[in-house]
């Protein structure tokens, strides 16, 4: 059974840098793509990005800017980084395990699973 | 990256069928998955690809896919059911992922 463990600050002030990170218990960590959601309160759920075990990083265009994700295979951890946090980043973030297949003919199929706990973050000054 | 819209909220009645669709240019290329949230809780899978379940979750949860509208079904629709309801998919274009904005399903 695999599960993510997630950890990081939950409370931050206007334009400081959100560090998350999340751990990989169980199964392989190299055939994925480990991803980062978020949902502010109330809200929907917005995909901020996505890396693979190679280290390629897939970013939301919205937040290219002020985002760095990272891995450690070593550790099976990935980490998100978010620079120059505002009120509208407040939301509760998710780490998830991605997956994606190849369906013939010609179709594809991703989807997210296992989930972490999500992280609560808040700023606010 | 392209969009998927979602009606933002649906109501059946208690054993009746419930069809939650979501609409995007990416599905013609991409199979929606569906997650059910329900409050305080973390996202939780319920189909992926062409109609697959995980472990665990009851067969009444069916997907399907017409060009570009995917579609979750719940056929006898219980108490437990009522939750928060979001499909994904993959742009192909670009490569990035988007979710719908999320059905309200009510369960009368």
């Amino acid at each position: 059974q695999v599960q993510l463990q997630q950890w990081g600050a939950g409370l931050l002030k206007p334009s400081e840098t959100l560090s998350l990170t999340c751990a990989v218990y169980g199964g392989s960590f190299s055939d994925y793509y480990w991803t980062w959601i978020r949902q502010p309160p109330g809200k929907g759920l917005e995909w901020i990005g996505e890396i693979n075990y190679s280290g390629s990083p897939k970013y939301n265009t919205s937040l290219k800017s002020r985002l760095t994700i990272s891995v450690d295979p070593s550790k099976n951890q990935f980490s998100l980084k978010l620079k120059s946090m505002t009120v509208a980043d407040t939301a509760v973030y998710y780490c998830a395990r991605g997956h994606w297949v190849r369906v013939p003919p010609t179709a594809f199929a991703n989807w997210f699973d296992p989930w972490g706990q999500g992280t609560l973050v808040t700023v606010s000054s | 990256s392209s969009e998927l819209t979602q009606d933002p909220a649906v109501s059946v009645a208690l054993g009746q069928t419930v069809r939650i669709t979501c609409q995007g240019d990416s599905l013609r290329n991409y199979y929606a998955s569906w997650y059910q949230q329900k409050p305080g809780q973390a996202p939780a899978l319920v189909i992926y690809g062409k109609n697959n379940r995980p472990s665990g979750i009851p067969d009444r949860f069916s997907g399907s896919i017409s060009g570009n509208t995917a579609s979750l079904t719940i056929t006898g629709a219980q108490a437990e059911d009522e939750a928060d309801y979001f499909c994904n998919s993959r742009d192909s274009s670009d490569n990035l992922q988007v979710f719908g904005g999320g059905t309200k399903l009510t369960v009368l």
